[in-house]
């Protein structure tokens, strides 16, 4: 089975920083991979899918690279509404997730 | 409009059982893939169960065998049946579309349900 492996598992960032989220695979996975944002007592929100295409209505801020076996989730200018727990996906396994929480 | 309602969930003794339910609305879930993930508390996702729209059924290691997913296409509901629960069953389920199909072309799980909590304790 294919592990998915994200860091960091926590990342300390203030409002307009830029951040980057990693997810590595055991091994090539293509371009399979979808990122989530979840936020405290709520489902999961997708937000990309196939590495870097946004779902509807995800902010331009949002973006995904990457291929192969190493992945990013990058947020271009954190926002108040970004404080949040991000889980890659790659077929039906997800990563250990990444809280991203106010500096 | 897409929505996904879980019900069915609550506290039950170790070794219990337990059906929880999806009711589908906006999608048909004959047509779909159905998957359902957990959450433990505090912990991250875990998927548990698919269901194909051929009627092919997965599911992971950790409830195989106790575990049995299933649709009602009259209803556009799908279920999960859960028997033998231990503790390490205790956590929050949530049904969603699945896309990691070939003809999706895009894979992930875009709609969820709002969970439903599964308690196993004495």
């Amino acid at each position: 089975d294919i592990q998915m492996t994200q860091s960091p598992s926590t990342l300390s960032a203030s409002v307009g920083d830029r951040v980057t989220i990693t997810c590595r695979a055991s091994q090539s996975i293509s371009s399979w991979l979808a990122w989530y944002q979840q936020k405290p007592g709520k489902a999961p929100k997708l937000l990309i899918y196939k590495t870097s295409t946004l779902e509807t209505g995800v902010p331009s801020r949002f973006s995904g690279s990457g291929s192969g076996t190493e992945f990013t989730l990058t947020i271009s200018c954190l926002q108040p509404d970004d404080f949040a727990t991000y889980y890659c996906q790659q077929y039906r396994t997800f990563g250990q997730g990444t809280k991203v929480e106010i500096k | 409009e897409v929505l996904l309602v879980e019900s069915g969930g609550g506290l039950i003794q170790p070794g219990g059982s337990l059906r929880l339910s999806c009711a589908a609305s906006g999608i048909t879930v004959s047509t779909n893939y159905m998957t359902w993930v957990r959450q433990a508390p505090g912990k991250g996702l875990e998927w548990v169960s698919v269901i194909y729209s051929d009627g092919s059924t997965y599911y992971a290691d950790s409830v195989k065998g106790r575990f049995t997913i299933s649709r009602d296409n009259s209803k556009n509901n799908v279920y999960l049946q859960m028997s033998s629960l231990g503790a390490e069953d205790t956590a929050v389920y949530y049904c969603a579309r699945d896309l990691w199909t070939p003809r999706s072309g895009q894979g992930g799980f875009d709609y969820w349900g709002q969970g439903v909590l599964v308690t196993v304790s004495s």
